[in-house]
Parts: structure tokens; sequence; C-alpha cells
């Protein structure tokens, strides 16, 4: 069965760096885009980006280029979120998910979510 | 960006009632519009895809209509298991996500 298996949570200090790890399985990995997708508490769900697991290209919201960057390992079927200068107002709880296949730009299976709180 | 907006915000309604949640683009999306349905602590489910697509394993309760800007979504007898916050999704462009209905018990 599909599942993306994510890494756990994590506390930061602003101007820090956390990077969000996750692993799919159930599926072939490269025939499947991952996006990420963050919700800060009490709020909506914001996409992140997107990364290609065939080639690696990325597609990343305007308003997070230049902190964030998103890798594939094909060798660990592992998509990574790294996200720089870390504010508090990135406190989230931030997924992983995979795009679908009927349908362009919706994601079918999800991961879990990992907190992540910036705070002093 | 493409801007989402949803209505109402939140509602209350009882076990049987239908509901219906609205959900408007801020420009034409075509059918481009996907529904999720979320409950605290956990992840998305895909509910509706391409406005009016059911998603393979999701009740024939939940239907999705519209095209362009204006879209719905209707719950026709709502059950326990319905009490969620439910958040629509373009799919046009960069994927923006509307603020999301909280639905609660009346």
């Amino acid at each position: 069965q599909v599942q993306l298996v994510q890494s756990g949570a994590e506390v930061k200090k602003p101007g820090a760096s956390v990077k969000v790890s996750c692993k799919a399985s159930g599926y072939t990995f490269t025939d499947y885009g991952v996006s990420w997708v963050r919700q800060a508490p009490g709020q909506g769900l914001e996409w992140m980006g997107w990364i290609s697991t065939y080639n690696g290209n990325t597609n990343i919201a305007q308003n997070l280029q230049g902190r964030v960057t998103m890798t594939a390992d094909t060798s660990t079927n592992t998509v990574y979120m790294e996200l720089q200068s870390l504010r508090s107002d990135d406190t989230a709880l931030y997924y992983c998910a995979r795009d679908y296949h009927k349908a362009q730009g919706a994601f079918d299976f999800w991961g879990q979510g990992t907190v992540v709180t910036v705070s002093s | 960006d493409i801007q989402m907006t949803q209505s109402p915000s939140s509602l209350s309604a009882s076990v049987g009632d239908r509901v219906t949640i609205t959900c408007r683009a801020s420009q034409s999306i075509g059918s481009y519009l996907n529904w999720y349905q979320q409950k605290p602590g956990k992840a998305p489910k895909l509910l509706i895809y391409a406005a009016s697509s059911l998603e393979s394993g999701v009740p024939s309760r939940f239907s999705g209509s519209g095209s362009g800007t204006d879209f719905t979504l209707t719950i026709t007898s709502l059950q326990p298991e319905d009490f969620a916050t439910y958040s629509c999704q373009q799919s046009y462009s960069s994927p923006t996500f509307g603020p999301g209905t909280k639905v609660d018990i009346k």
C-alpha cells in the first residue's frame, strides 16, 4: 500500500534551518511528483512547492523562493524539504503529498505530518 | 496567485442534514478544483477532484459541482464521521487552498 512516512518533530531557533524527510513506499517512486504543504496553527493549507522525483526539477512557491530547497533521493525513495532562515511564522505542521495521476495538481496520498516549531 | 475563498467559514449541522459549501476563485480555473476533508491532527483526504469527480472509496453522499470561478461541495445526508473541515484547492496554476469550512455538530 502507498505510504509516505515523514521524519519527526523539530524545534529550531530563529535563523536556523530545518530539513524534513518523506520516505515513500508501495509504488514506483519516480512515477509521481511530490509537493510540500504546510499548515500554521489554526490556519489553512499553504502549498510550498513541488519536486519531480524523476529528474529533480522543482517549482517553489514565490513567497518561499530563496529559502526552500527540495531534493529527491531515488536510492532511498525519499524526498527532502529544507527551509532556511527560519522565522516564528514558519511554525507549522509540514506535509508531503503525492501527485494524483488522475488530476493535475491534486494530491492523493499524504504523509502524517511533521511539526516544526520555531522559538527562541 | 489565484486566491480561493470559501463560505461559510463554519457551520453547525445535525446528522442527516444536507450541507452545501461554496468555493470561489479569483479568476477562472475551469474545472481544476479539488476538495479535501481534514480532521484534527490528521492529513487532508481527497474527496473530489476535477470539480465533480468522486475519489475512489469516498461515499456517494459527497458531490461536487461548478466550473470557472464558482464551485460547490454538497453532502446530502451528513453522517457522524463527516464532522470535519473542508477545503477547496485550485490546481489550474501553482496550487492554492481555500481557508476551510469547519462543519460541527449542532
